[in-house]
C-alpha cells in the first residue's frame, strides 16, 4: 500500500490510561502532521513534524499530549491520563516536505478514539 | 490568526445538477494556498482542488471548479455533474506560505447530500 496508514482504526479505553496512536507515512516524505476531529467539526492541528523533530507542536492541547517520530518516518501519538473529552477521531498526514505550503498532504483514514 | 468558515452545514443537490459550497477565510497574508478537501465516511480526507492565491486563474479539476475572490477572502467550489459517489463532508482548509507553520486551517465543514 502506497498512502498513509494508521493504527489501530478504533481504540476504547477507560478514564485515565495511557494510549497510543501509530502513524505509517508514505514513504519518502518528511513532513508529518497529527491532526484531531471532533465530531461535527473540522480538523484541527496538534503537530507538525520534519524529519525527526517536531518543527510546531503549538496544536497539542495540554501536556497529557505528546508525539515521536524517532526515525522520520512512523510516528507515535501518545495520550496520558486519557480523559472523556479527548474522544475524538485522530488524523495523520503525511507530504513531501518541502517548502512553500504548495504541497499536497495525504491523510490516512484516522483511528477513532472512544474514552469511557 | 487565520480563519476558516463554511456557512452551509448541510447542502442537497440532484444528481447530474450543479451545486455550489460556499467558504470565507480571514488572514493578513498575501500569499497563501487553498484547498477544498472530501471526506466520506470512510474518514480518509481527499485533496479535490487547489489554489495558490498569487494565481488569479481559478482552479479546475474536471467537474470541479473553484471561485476564488481574493479581495472578498472569498473560495467557493463548484461541482457540475453531480454524482452518487459526490456525497461526502466537504471541507475548506487554508495553509500558510512557507515559514514554520506548514499546517491546514480546515472549516467546520458542509454536509453534502446527492438525490438520485
Amino acid at each position: 500500500g502506497a498512502g498513509v496508514s494508521q493504527t489501530p482504526s478504533n481504540k476504547v479505553t477507560e478514564k485515565g490510561k495511557y494510549v497510543e496512536l501509530r502513524c505509517d507515512p508514505i514513504s519518502g516524505h518528511t513532513a508529518l502532521y497529527w491532526y484531531r476531529q471532533s465530531l461535527g467539526q473540522g480538523p484541527e492541528f496538534l503537530i507538525y513534524f520534519q524529519g525527526t523533530g517536531a518543527a510546531d507542536d503549538s496544536g497539542l492541547p495540554n501536556d497529557r499530549f505528546f508525539a515521536v517520530r524517532p526515525e522520520g518516518s512512523v510516528s507515535t501519538l501518545k495520550i496520558q491520563r486519557t480523559e472523556r473529552g479527548d474522544s475524538a477521531v485522530y488524523l495523520c498526514a503525511s507530504s513531501l516536505g518541502g517548502s512553500g505550503g504548495q504541497e499536497t498532504q495525504y491523510f490516512g483514514p484516522g483511528t477513532r478514539l472512544l474514552v469511557l | 490568526a487565520q480563519t476558516v468558515t463554511q456557512s452551509q452545514p448541510e447542502m442537497s443537490v440532484q444528481e447530474a445538477e450543479t451545486v455550489t459550497l460556499s467558504c470565507t477565510y480571514d488572514t493578513s497574508e498575501s500569499d497563501y494556498y487553498l484547498f477544498w478537501y472530501k471526506q466520506p465516511p470512510s474518514r480518509q480526507m481527499i485533496l479535490v482542488i487547489r489554489q495558490e492565491a498569487y494565481k488569479q486563474q481559478n482552479a479546475t479539476e474536471n467537474r470541479f471548479s473553484v471561485n476564488f475572490q481574493k479581495a472578498a477572502k472569498s473560495f467557493s467550489l463548484k461541482i457540475s455533474d453531480s454524482q452518487l459517489g459526490d456525497a461526502a463532508m466537504y471541507f475548506c482548509a487554508y495553509r500558510q506560505l512557507g515559514g514554520s507553520q506548514g499546517n491546514l486551517i480546515f472549516g467546520k465543514g458542509t454536509k453534502l447530500s446527492v438525490k438520485p
